[in-house]
């Protein structure tokens, strides 16, 4: 199957400051691109998506950025909490809900 | 229910047995999807059902491994003559869309397969 299996990368941060979460996408025929959310002993869960013909796009407390020219995603959380310790994970796929790849996630740590 | 529904959550086998793994997508949802999710790993594509034909299925890693879905309901992933590399996650998740739009995907929260 695809992904990319590798051990996860972490990034800490202190409460109340912003998180930066990167990500680059394979495909550059994608054009749909999703962030989830997974805690753990859970499924991901929808946090936003962006479509390719949009750079930007602001949800409650996250903001993503996507860059097509060097195939980079990024998700910004705002004033991070406890609750948004979870692992994140950048997600593409083509004309829909076709296929969706899944990159190798990000582990977030919050520092109370 | 509300969401998708997978059983059994945790299946401890041992090697060489057969295991089937259920998925309840949610209500009309057409698209579903299978994936494998093994410890500290991102989530790697098994099939995907779009109403009960399976246009994608290279994700399988062999021949071991089987998937039908009745309708636009149920799935079940099966895995025969079960290896120890096999134990991982195995995550369903649903999509309104499949190919025609937006593609969020509904999760369940998974089954925990170990082979002993």
């Amino acid at each position: 199957g695809e992904s990319v299996g590798l051990h996860l990368p972490t990034l800490s941060v202190q409460e109340g400051d912003n998180s930066i979460i990167n990500c680059a996408y394979s495909n550059s025929a994608s054009d749909y691109f999703i962030w989830y959310k997974q805690e753990s002993g859970k499924g991901p869960q929808f946090i936003i998506d962006i479509r390719s013909n949009m750079d930007k796009r602001q949800g409650q407390r996250v903001t993503v950025l996507l860059n097509k020219t060097v195939k980079h995603l990024s998700l910004q959380i705002a004033a991070t909490q406890p609750g948004d310790s979870a692992v994140y994970f950048c997600a593409e796929n083509k004309g829909g809900g076709f296929k969706t790849i899944f990159g190798a996630g990000t582990r977030l740590f919050v520092k109370a | 229910g509300a969401g998708v529904s997978q059983s059994p959550s945790n299946k401890v086998t041992e090697k060489g047995k057969d295991v089937e793994l259920r998925c309840d997508p949610i209500s009309g949802h057409t698209a579903l999807y299978w994936y494998r999710q093994r410890l500290g790993q991102g989530l790697e594509f098994l099939i995907y059902f779009q109403g009960n034909s399976a246009p994608d299925k290279s994700g399988l890693p062999s021949d071991r491994f089987s998937a039908e879905r009745t309708g636009e309901s149920v799935s079940t992933l099966t895995i025969q003559r079960t290896q120890q590399e096999d134990s991982a996650v195995y995550l369903c998740a649903s999509s309104l869309a499949g190919d025609r739009g937006l593609g969020e995907l509904f999760f369940g929260e998974g089954s925990r397969l170990t082979v002993l």
